[in-house]
């Protein structure tokens, strides 16, 4: 059974840091993996999607990286801003699917705050 | 932008109530998901769907049932609420493919006394 899981569960820095959330799997038979950001009190929002043959993916001041044979993929945040704080979850699809999309396998994130 | 609709932000309810929560999501998404979401228990799969009147279990099924009478809306039922149910529910879509998004609604606060 997919497990993921995030390490730390709350990370703290300065403003202007650059920072590494890190995200494991056991089973590295996935084909995508997704980054989210959720809010105190919001939904998920989808940040990056890496799929199985890439090694990385990158929007603005972010970059995510997955290394499939490890069961390793990190976030890179540069430059943080107190705007970045929020809760990182990432999540695998355990299996492949004959139909439809398989439900997501979710870690329990990492709580980032960003001092000013 | 795809949209994601949950039809309350706060819900109390009490204890034996029928309740439902409604979504809809306006991209004509054929997957559909219900989750809840608890304080150190992280995101646990309710039910699932990936086409009209299709449903199926997810890890925690009990207590809940389903039902997407049309593709764009999918409905999760408390049979007779209960105050473990007492969580954050977040309803997802997606489209169907490998490489496609997940988008979640903003979230239903349910409160059961």
């Amino acid at each position: 059974k997919q497990e993921v899981t995030q390490i730390p569960a709350a990370l703290s820095v300065p403003e202007g840091e650059n920072l590494v959330l890190n995200c494991s799997f056991t089973d590295s038979a996935i084909y995508n993996l997704q980054w989210f950001r959720q809010d105190p009190g919001k939904g998920l929002t989808s940040l990056l999607l890496i799929q199985s043959s890439q090694r990385e993916q990158t929007s603005g001041r972010l970059n995510a990286s997955l290394d499939k044979s490890s069961g390793r993929s990190t976030l890179y945040i540069a430059a943080s801003q107190p705007g970045d704080s929020a809760t990182y979850l990432c999540a695998v699809p355990p299996f492949r699917r004959h139909s439809g999309n398989t439900p997501l396998v979710f870690g329990k994130g990492t709580r980032l705050s960003v001092i000013a | 932008d795809v949209k994601v609709t949950q039809s309350s932000r706060y819900l109390v309810k009490r204890t034996g109530e029928k309740v439902f929560l409604e979504c809809v999501q306006d991209m004509d998404h054929e997957n559909m998901f219900w989750y809840r979401q608890d304080p150190g228990l992280g995101l646990r799969l309710i039910y699932f769907s990936y086409d009209v009147k299709m449903k199926e279990k997810g890890d925690i099924p009990e207590g809940y049932s389903v039902s997407r009478e049309k593709k764009e809306r999918f409905s999760l039922i408390l049979e007779s609420a209960s105050t473990n149910q007492t969580s954050m529910y977040l309803c997802a879509s997606s489209p169907t493919g490998d490489d496609e998004k997940l988008f979640f609604g903003s979230g239903t606060q349910l409160s059961v006394l």
